[in-house]
Order: C-alpha cells, then sequence, then structure tokens
C-alpha cells in the first residue's frame, strides 16, 4: 500500500529565507506522481507542484522546487526566497500511476504548518 | 482553469438529520470525484471515489450506509450524511479530475458542525 510521510509538524522560517519541507514515500509501484499543495486558512487546497517518478530533472515551479532523490524516496518541497504569504498548511500527496494507478487516488501525508516571520 | 464548486461552505445541524453536500465541476467534465474528511490541524483523509454512473468506492473503515456518495453525472456528486452525530463534525472537501494529464481540482471545502 502506498504511503507518505511528512516528519514536521511545524517549521518556522525568517522572510526571505529558503525552507526545505520534508516528504519520503513508499510504494510497490514503479510509476507514480507525486504533489505538493498548499492549504491557508481558508481551507481551499492549492496546487504548487507535481513530480514523475520517471521524471529526469526535478520539478520547479516558480519559488517552488521539488528535491526529488528517487533512491532515497524522498520529496522534499524547497521553498525560496519565503514571503508572508507562504505561512500556510503544506501536503504531500502521491497518486501510483502504474498497475495501481486506475482508481487515479491520491493520498496525502499528515501536512506541515509553516510560519514565515517578518 | 478548471473550477469545482463545492456548497454548502458551511452547514450545522442537530444531530440524527442528514446533510448533503454537493460538488459540481463548472467547466469540465469529471470522470472521477474524490471525497476527503479532514479533521482541525490534520490530513487529508480519502474517504471514497466515485465514478459517473457507478457505485462508490469506500475506503476502508468509512460507513458507506452513513456516507452515501451518489454520482449522477459527469459534473456533479453528491456526499449525504445521514443520521449525523457530534463526532461527524468536519471539513469535507471534494476534488475532481478529467484525465490524469489536468491534474486534480478541488472543491473550496465543506464545514460540518453537528450539535
Amino acid at each position: 500500500a502506498q504511503k507518505i510521510t511528512q516528519t514536521q509538524p511545524g517549521m518556522f522560517v525568517q522572510e526571505k529565507e529558503a525552507v526545505t519541507l520534508d516528504c519520503t514515500y513508499d510504494t510497490s509501484d514503479p510509476s507514480y506522481g507525486l504533489f505538493w499543495y498548499k492549504q491557508p486558512s481558508s481551507g481551499e487546497m492549492i496546487f504548487l507542484i507535481y513530480q514523475g517518478s520517471y521524471d529526469q530533472q526535478n520539478a520547479t515551479e516558480g519559488r517552488y522546487s521539488l528535491n526529488f532523490q528517487k533512491a532515497r524516496k524522498s520529496a522534499n518541497l524547497v521553498i525560496s526566497a519565503s514571503q508572508l504569504g507562504d505561512s500556510a498548511m503544506y501536503f504531500c500527496a502521491m497518486r501510483e500511476e502504474g498497475y495501481g494507478g486506475a482508481t487515479n487516488k491520491l493520498i496525502f501525508g499528515t501536512g506541515t504548518l509553516l510560519a514565515v516571520q517578518p | 482553469g478548471a473550477v469545482v464548486s463545492q456548497h454548502p461552505s458551511w452547514v450545522i445541524c442537530k444531530s440524527g438529520t442528514s446533510v448533503k453536500i454537493e460538488c459540481r465541476s463548472l467547466d469540465f467534465q469529471a470522470t472521477t470525484m474524490f471525497w476527503y474528511r479532514q479533521f482541525p490541524k490534520q490530513s487529508l483523509m480519502l474517504m471514497a471515489t466515485s465514478n459517473e454512473g457507478s457505485k462508490a468506492t469506500y475506503e476502508q473503515g468509512v460507513e458507506k450506509d452513513k456516507f452515501l456518495i451518489n454520482h449522477a453525472s459527469l459534473t456533479l456528486s453528491t456526499l449525504t450524511v445521514t443520521s449525523a452525530h457530534p463526532e461527524d463534525s468536519s471539513f469535507y472537501i471534494c476534488s475532481a479530475i478529467r484525465n490524469r494529464e489536468d491534474g486534480y481540482t478541488f472543491g473550496s471545502g465543506t464545514r460540518l458542525t453537528v450539535v
């Protein structure tokens, strides 16, 4: 069964600094996708970045980059130049895309609450 | 971009009554919709997966008779919490997908409080 682990319940970062949010995963499916979402206090889910298991390069989207280490089964999110508006809950999620992927189920980690300090 | 409308955004109901939550894809046909439940400061727990015209697939531990899911069309899925109890109070959020390449679109969520 697929599993996502986020070991940091909460993180502080100074404004304008970079921060790394950890995510490890486990799956027996050779093909899978990894996602990061931001959830502000309003509750909406905001898609940030996607990494496919066969992608050769680490994904980047503006200030967000994904440090994908396949052998370690980790997919850490790096936010550069933190802004006050980055304060939110961040979730790592995984979808199996091979033989386990028919359902397109997206399974979430426990999340990391990020607080950006001025 | 793709939009999913979820209603109501919040609801308070009396214990023992039923509550229906709607999730509607406004500008695309959703082949699959997902229902999640989230307790404060916790993860999104997948409750069930629904495909248009077929019965929902529930995750282990989710009571099918309590959380009724109907996916009547490619643009509408509903979650009915039957005989609600205070422990059902939670944030419920739906997600829809047209195809794998387009990704997931989430509704804005429904905060249910059972008193």
